[in-house]
């Protein structure tokens, strides 16, 4: 069974420091994929990236940056120079293919609240 | 171009009352996901469509929750008999199929809707 645990259920910082959003998984899956999900105050959960089992280079984007490690099981997300539009809750989600269909996993969120 | 609509935004209900959903997905995706959100906590899958047909449902489907999609389009989401577990943020997503064919490769991106929340008193 697919599990995604994010530890971190809510993260203060002060607008411009640096935060990572921490998530690891459990899958048997050789093949997987690995998702970042935003969710504003408004709801609509937006994606950010997503990366597959095979590709374990970091990205980065903006102010954004994702470590993948598969020796830990992990897909951490940084925000550098934290803003208060990145002020949400964050999940991190595991993907497989389960009898022709995307399976979703997601972790319980953390929420970032980024104080001006 | 317009996102995923789920309409209504709010909806407060009486327990035992039966209650309908409704979300547009993007024009052109084939896919259509129902999750369920409940305070704290990630969305939990519910059921999904491929162009009209249903071709998976969670066991947290109960026998009162019903999901259809007649054309292939917008789709509608009932619970009836309502109880007070069922209060929650219902969203829809939707996607297209992956690059190469219809078959799951498990990498779509999925877009959201902005959820309906139900509260059952």
């Amino acid at each position: 069974a697919q599990k995604v645990t994010q530890a971190q259920t809510e993260i203060s910082v002060v607008e411009k420091e640096d935060v990572t959003l921490d998530c690891v998984y459990e899958t048997r899956d050789t093949t997987y994929y690995l998702f970042w999900y935003k969710q504003p105050p408004s709801g609509e959960l937006v994606f950010l990236i997503r990366r597959n089992s095979f590709d374990e280079q970091n990205e980065i984007s903006g102010r954004y940056s994702w470590n993948f490690q598969k020796s830990t099981s992990s897909f951490n997300f940084t925000i550098t120079a934290s803003q208060v539009v990145d002020s949400a809750v964050y999940f991190c989600a595991l993907s497989e293919v389960s009898g022709g269909y995307q399976k979703v996993t997601f972790g319980i969120g953390t929420k970032l609240q980024v104080i001006p | 171009d317009t996102g995923v609509s789920q309409n209504p935004r709010h909806k407060i209900t009486k327990r035992g009352q039966n209650v309908t959903f409704r979300c547009d997905p993007i024009s052109e995706h084939n896919r259509l996901y129902w999750y369920r959100q409940t305070l704290g906590q990630g969305p939990e899958f519910l059921t999904y469509f491929q162009n009209e047909a249903q071709l998976e449902k969670s066991r947290l489907l109960s026998d009162r929750f019903s999901a259809e999609r007649p054309k292939g389009s917008f789709s509608t989401l009932e619970i009836q008999r309502t109880e007070q577990g069922d209060s929650a943020m219902y969203l829809c997503a939707s996607s297209l199929p992956p690059v190469g064919g219809q078959g799951g490769h498990g990498n779509e991106k999925l877009f959201f809707g902005s959820g309906t929340q139900l509260s059952v008193l």
